[in-house]
């Protein structure tokens, strides 16, 4: 079946960047998404790579995409203290009926 | 704004008593989804709606059921609600299933159950 990992969690200090990983195991994943949830919210659509793309740039945010290795990568430049938050990777694959197949979280903490 | 909107954002129920959550969308999306995320957990599906084809996931315990009236408003109903359904519900739309549809998520409804 499909299976999502990400690391639990990630402390940085401001103005630092921040690399949240994850790896996908479905071989069949179409898109890759990376959604922000703050406390007590639902979640926020941050970005989404194709999976035929290996970079994506959208102003601090850049994905990478290792397909090979089934590896994504989220970074965050200039981290502030509102992008503390929960970051969850998510898969969109054929094998699982296009439905989106979502990583543990990972808790970013973002220090002054 | 175009938005997925919950209500309540807070609800408290008691063991054993039928509750309702409620979602709508101004986005004119096709597809509703109710997923339960549980305290440091992923999301999980419960179910989806395409137009009215209810697609229920294997897992999904038949305590919880749902409702779509109209392309608005979907229901997620829970018949009796034991202390281990107490979590976050959400709520997201998508205009179809393709790989290029992305999932719009609503703020959520936090569930307790006393």
């Amino acid at each position: 079946g499909e299976d999502v990992e990400q690391s639990l969690f990630l402390s940085v200090r401001e103005g630092d960047s921040s690399v949240i990983n994850c790896t996908y195991t479905d071989s069949s994943s179409t898109y890759l998404y990376w959604y922000k949830q703050e406390p007590g919210a639902g979640l926020q659509l941050l970005t989404y790579i194709f999976s035929n793309m290996d970079m994506k740039q959208d102003q601090r945010l850049t994905v990478l995409l290792n397909k090979k290795d089934k590896h994504l990568s989220l970074r965050i430049a200039d981290t502030q203290t509102g992008d503390s938050a929960i970051y969850f990777c998510a898969e969109r694959a054929n094998n699982a009926g296009n439905m989106l197949t979502f990583g543990g979280g990972t808790r970013l903490m973002v220090k002054p | 704004d175009a938005m997925v909107i919950q209500n309540p954002r807070y609800q408290v129920t008691q063991f054993g008593k039928p509750v309702t959550l409620s979602c709508s969308q101004t986005l004119n999306h096709n597809v509703m989804y109710w997923y339960q995320q549980k305290s440091s957990q992923a999301p999980k599906l419960l179910f989806h709606y395409y137009d009215k084809d209810f697609n229920n996931e294997a897992d999904t315990p038949d305590n919880f059921q749902s409702r779509r009236p109209n392309t608005s408003f979907c229901f997620l109903d829970i018949r009796s609600p034991g202390l281990g359904d107490a979590a976050m519900y959400l709520c997201a739309t998508s205009r179809g299933v393709g790989s290029g549809d992305t999932q719009y998520f609503g703020p959520g409804t936090r569930l307790t159950v006393l």
